[in-house]
């Protein structure tokens, strides 16, 4: 069955870096496009990064544009969410998504405090 | 960008009742819209995927309509588990955005 492992999630300072990485097993992972999805404690959901199954494509929700990238190795069956410039209003849940199917991760918590 | 319009942002309704939440999009979006469930602490799960079809394994109870901008999802008999938050989700159909409605609380009267 599809499973989906996020990790790297911590307390972070304001203005440091952070690097999220989802494990993937149980489907043909090269194959599908990977979305980033965040939720802030009692808030909604929010779409954050979408890339293609080969990598090549990229988009960004305009509020993290410019400070995160996405990324994947299909060799290692990973997807990673590089977060710079990281504030307070990041602070959230982490989900990684697969496009398409829709299966998701259990979330890695990232928490932006001083 | 699309938004997306969810009503009500949240609901009591009692055993047995049936349950209609709404969805609005900003423009046309045919039937790349999705309705997932989420309990407190857990990831959200698909219930309902292209506007109306079921996911397998989910309880007939739940349904979903619509096409273009105005969706619904429905319990047709709340049940004690179906106590959770909702959202609808649009999904481009060349998928480069994803952009979700503001939940709905389904709460016991």
């Amino acid at each position: 069955q599809v499973q989906l492992v996020e990790s790297g999630g911590g307390v972070v300072q304001p203005g440091r870096s952070l690097r999220l990485s989802c494990a993937a097993s149980g489907f043909t992972f090269s194959s599908f496009g990977m979305h980033w999805v965040r939720q802030a404690p009692g808030k909604g959901l929010e779409w954050v990064a979408l890339i293609s199954f080969d990598g090549t494509n990229k988009y960004y929700s305009d509020s993290v544009r410019g400070r995160f990238t996405i990324s994947r190795d299909n060799s290692k069956k990973t997807l990673y969410l590089e977060m710079n410039s990281l504030g307070p209003e990041d602070t959230a849940v982490y989900f990684c998504v697969q496009l398409g199917y829709w299966n998701w991760g259990q979330g890695t918590m990232v928490t932006v405090s001083s | 960008d699309i938004q997306m319009t969810q009503s009500p942002s949240a609901l009591s309704a009692s055993l047995g009742d049936r349950v209609t939440i709404t969805c609005r999009a900003s423009q046309d979006i045919s039937k790349y819209l999705n309705w997932y469930q989420q309990k407190p602490g857990k990831a959200p799960k698909l219930l309902i995927y292209d506007a109306s079809n079921l996911e397998t394994g989910v309880p007939s109870r739940f349904s979903g309509s619509g096409t273009g901008t105005d969706f619904t999802f429905t319990i047709s008999r709340l049940e004690p588990e179906d106590i959770a938050t909702y959202y609808c989700q649009q999904y481009d159909n060349i998928p480069r955005e994803v952009t979700f409605g503001g939940g709905t609380k389904v709460e016991i009267k």
